[in-house]
């Protein structure tokens, strides 16, 4: 198994304040992805990266930012939360673009 | 707009042999992955298709037609372990993966 780690595993916020999900990763792979995941929907990327500092947005980026400053880590922020961001984040990892994508554990994240 | 369509959910017998069927539209093709994910767990990869035709892994084998933008996936021998969903996903032109929604597998004794 890849090594990729997610933090916090689950979080309880509010409407309104800013969160932070870390994706870390073991393996010196190039690419990392943020997913969300949601009943009834297949996973959709929220933003991806290609390289320390270089990030590109994925089909469902709006509310979100994210940043990379090391390989190893890939940080997803919420400005601002909404209870429409409630849902289930995931972190991929690949060594390139075309590769296969391996996911972390995931983080539950709840916006009331 | 690109679209992956996967049933919702199927049942199964512990023993028997399941095909889980993928149809896709997408802007381009680079390849086809399908992932088992078990309930609160992350997707786990299980296999990968480029090329028409069938791919064997053990007890799972997975089947491309690019012509008909038709994959499937076919596990033998079922055990209760593979009560799971699975993820079928493709590549489009851009490297980006388009999910379906999965298919919940639901396997009986």
């Amino acid at each position: 198994d890849a090594g990729i780690t997610q933090s916090p595993r689950h979080k309880v916020t509010e409407t309104g304040t800013p969160v932070t999900l870390r994706c870390h990763q073991t393996e010196n792979h190039r690419y990392m992805y943020w997913y969300r995941q949601d009943p009834g929907h297949g996973l959709r990327l929220i933003h991806y990266s290609y390289g320390v500092k270089d990030t590109d947005k994925g089909e469902v980026s709006d509310g979100y930012s994210v940043s990379r400053s090391k390989t190893e880590d890939f940080l997803l922020t919420l400005e601002s939360a909404t209870s429409s961001q409630t849902s289930v984040y995931f972190c991929a990892i690949s060594e390139s673009d075309t590769d296969t994508q391996y996911f972390g554990p995931g983080t539950r994240l709840t916006v009331l | 707009g690109q679209n992956i369509d996967q049933p919702t959910e199927m049942t199964a017998t512990e023993g028997a042999i399941v095909q889980i069927n993928c149809t896709y539209q997408t802007s381009g093709f680079n390849g086809l992955f399908w992932y088992q994910q078990h309930a609160g767990e992350a997707p786990t990869f299980l296999s990968y298709n480029v090329l028409d035709g069938l791919e064997e892994k053990g007890r799972f084998s997975s089947f491309l037609s690019r012509s008909k933008g038709y994959s499937y996936l076919l596990l033998k021998e079922l055990q209760m372990k593979d009560s799971a969903s699975y993820l079928c996903a493709v590549m489009d032109s851009n490297y980006q993966l388009i999910w379906g929604a999965g298919t919940k597998l639901i396997i009986k004794p």
